[in-house]
């Protein structure tokens, strides 16, 4: 398997409460945004996308909201279960760039029992 | 019935060696990309092609030559292998280049001795 990403920043929720992992973009030009789930010796796993002409999407125990504004990004997910335990990455693109996704760093999300 | 293949999973090799990734799709799809993951978990896109044509070429070392024979094959050619290319490497594909989600393979891991 790969190595331990140690500079991750990790959130730590308790089973069942709500968690919330933030991300920041930087191109006020980007226009598509996507959240990633990556566990342990996996691929990333599409979990949601929103498009810049709105500001929340929810899915299955997930919401994303994005605010334009201060270039911000959240996931809420909802209900928090160990099986959410991951690697939460934001991605944003320019929908006429080529899909070229540029990544943030990644977040590790702990549940604990 | 895995969307996005790629083989090897490991490779394990010496420096100076040239080793091969192969992925395929079977989604449909006419974009595919290769990714690489650091050992920080940072995700950077390599190349994208697009119905065989090559639209995104990052800054990658010209060691580095994808090959797509058709639209479902993207393949990641590495010459003269350096210790610095051990790295996870993830092929992706989506549906047109313009904001449609990015399916990810379950990864290649990399390591240069």
């Amino acid at each position: 398997g790969e190595s331990v990403g140690l500079h991750l920043p990790t959130l730590s929720v308790q089973e069942g409460d709500n968690s919330i992992i933030n991300c920041a973009y930087s191109n006020s030009a980007s226009d598509y945004f996507i959240w990633y789930k990556q566990e342990s010796g996996k691929g990333p796993q599409f979990i949601i996308d929103i498009r810049s002409n709105m500001d929340k999407r929810q899915g299955q125990r997930v919401t994303v909201l994005l605010n334009k504004t201060v270039k911000h990004l959240s996931l809420q997910i909802a209900a928090t279960q160990p099986g959410d335990s991951a690697v939460y990455f934001c991605a944003d693109s320019l929908s006429g760039g080529y899909n070229k996704l540029i990544f943030g760093a990644g977040t590790r999300l702990a549940v604990h029992p | 019935d895995t969307a996005v293949s790629q083989t090897p999973k490991y490779l394990v090799t010496q420096m100076g060696n040239d080793k091969s990734i192969k992925c395929e799709q079977n989604l449909g799809h006419d974009t595919m990309y290769w990714y690489k993951q650091d050992s920080k978990k940072f995700l950077k896109i390599m190349f994208s092609y697009n119905n065989k044509e090559l639209i995104i070429n990052e800054t990658v070392p010209n060691r580095f030559s994808p090959k797509s024979p058709d639209k479902a094959h993207l393949n990641l050619h590495i010459n003269s292998l350096e210790l610095g290319d051990s790295a996870v490497y993830f092929c992706a594909s989506a549906l047109g280049h313009l904001g449609n989600t990015i399916y990810f393979g379950e990864g290649s891991w990399l390591t240069v001795v």
